[in-house]
């Protein structure tokens, strides 16, 4: 399976700062996707990100705030915006499995180790 | 209703017990389903997915799909104090759609 690294693991912030994270992974994938799980919460899917097109945001989150670049299909880098407080949380990237052989449905997401945010 | 529910917990169970973790969710169109486990300060390990109803075993993990329930379980076999995690049941949205919904976690304690 492919390998997905993050920069940073984890960062301390002020509020008003903006923090770029990277996603890298070993091969090239068509989708990725950036999630958020907030201190004690699960995981919320923040967007896609895909190469050579704007990422698609979902409800709640828009670009201004997490802008994501997607230059080719090997990385993406998310960026969280005017920080505050609320914004302190384990940032994720993940990938589909391609080629794993499901007939109906989807292909298994495989996590990055995670980009952990503590916003001052 | 949220999309998907998982049974609260925290769920304690002695070592060699059967651990049971309960997924229910909402949209009848999602076609895949997966279970994570996350410790703590991890990010999220996929173990088990199932797309059809019915049983899919690997090792001691025993995931259950009822489509007509809107009902998802995974079954743990034999549990180790290795397997207390906090466990995460997904769900794709809508058919084809890769994007995942996760329920808020089930955290699960093995006591040795």
């Amino acid at each position: 399976s492919a390998v997905i690294s993050q920069k940073p693991s984890r960062d301390i912030c002020q509020r008003g700062t903006s923090l770029t994270i990277q996603c890298q992974v070993d091969s090239q994938v068509t989708m990725m996707f950036w999630y958020r799980q907030q201190p004690g919460q699960s995981l919320t899917l923040i967007a896609t990100a895909n190469q050579g097109s704007e990422a698609t945001y979902e409800s709640g989150f828009v670009i201004d705030k997490f802008p994501i670049s997607r230059p080719n299909l090997t990385f993406s880098t998310l960026t969280v915006s005017n920080m505050s407080p609320e914004d302190s949380s384990i940032y994720l990237c993940s990938i589909p499995r391609s080629a794993s052989g499901v007939v109906m449905g989807v292909d298994e997401q495989f996590f990055g180790p995670g980009t952990r945010l503590t916003v001052l | 209703q949220k999309e998907v529910e998982q049974n609260s917990g925290p769920l304690s169970v002695p070592e060699g017990a059967i651990a049971s973790l309960n997924c229910t969710y909402s949209d009848r169109g999602s076609q895949s389903f997966f279970w994570y486990r996350q410790y703590s300060g991890k990010s999220p390990e996929l173990i088990m997915s199932i797309y059809s109803n019915g049983d899919k075993e690997d090792g001691r993990f025993t995931a259950q799909l009822n489509k007509a329930s809107q009902y998802v379980s995974l079954l743990i076999r034999d549990s180790q104090p290795s397997d207390s995690a906090t466990y995460l049941c997904a769900v794709n949205r809508q058919g084809g759609s890769e994007k995942l919904v996760f329920g808020k976690g089930t955290k699960l304690t093995v006591n040795p």
